[in-house]
């Protein structure tokens, strides 16, 4: 079964940091695309962003509210995605997700159980 | 930044058909967005129903249905039950961002 484990949720300041993973077993993560995902307390999904896979060169994409401050990045050979987090907003505050992107033969769309992130003073 | 629009709430009788759009402040909804639908419940994790515009999962109800529509996307939903009543998201790829719509409150009453 596919499964994705996300952690390292906390109770940040602002202007802090905060690392993010997922670790993910029950596929070959190495061929697949990863994002992050986030929902903010009563609110709607946010993407957060994307990394490819060793074919595409681990490129990344943000969206533009995190860009410059969150960066993602993988190790295929622990299974494992992260998100570091910087100069953290209370706007930051959210649960945050890791949802399995394609492959060049299987969709994406498989969503761990999140982790929450709550940026305050 | 592309905005995505979804109808904010809808309401389908039990038995009923409904039909949820997911618009692109670009333009027409094509294919090429790589459509998905993903459906939450109070309390719970994201499920993602479609994928792709049109493709299904091995969980997903066979009363839920995607497609291009008017140049959105579409989900259907034939035959309604009481267990659909749930918030609904479409996102759309824009050349590798991904951008969710503001979601669709789906009532089953």
């Amino acid at each position: 079964d596919v499964q994705l484990v996300e952690s390292g949720g906390d109770l940040v300041q602002p202007g802090g940091s905060l690392r993010l993973s997922c670790a993910v077993s029950g596929f070959t993560f190495s061929d697949h695309y990863m994002d992050w995902v986030r929902q903010a307390p009563g609110k709607g999904l946010e993407w957060v962003g994307r990394i490819r896979n060793k074919e595409r060169s681990y490129t990344t994409e943000y969206a533009a509210s995190v860009k410059g401050r969150f960066t993602i990045s993988r190790d295929d050979s622990k299974n494992s995605l992260y998100l570091q987090m910087n100069s953290l907003k209370t706007e930051d505050t959210a649960v945050y997700f890791c949802v399995r992107g394609h492959s060049n033969s299987s969709p994406g769309g498989y969503w761990g159980q999140g982790t929450l992130v709550t940026v305050s003073s | 930044q592309a905005v995505v629009t979804q109808e904010p709430s809808l309401t389908v009788s039990p038995g009923g058909t409904v039909t949820l759009t997911c618009g692109s402040s670009t333009g027409a909804v094509t294919s090429g967005h790589w459509p998905y639908w993903f459906q939450q419940k109070p309390g719970q994790v994201p499920r993602t129903l479609i994928y792709d515009t049109t493709n299904k999962y091995s969980w997903t109800p066979a009363r839920f249905s995607g497609s291009l529509l008017g140049g959105k996307a579409a989900l259907t939903l034939s035959g309604a039950q009481p267990e659909d009543e749930a918030d609904y998201y479409c996102w759309l790829s824009y050349m590798g961002l991904r951008v969710f719509g503001g979601g669709t409150k789906l009532t089953v009453l």
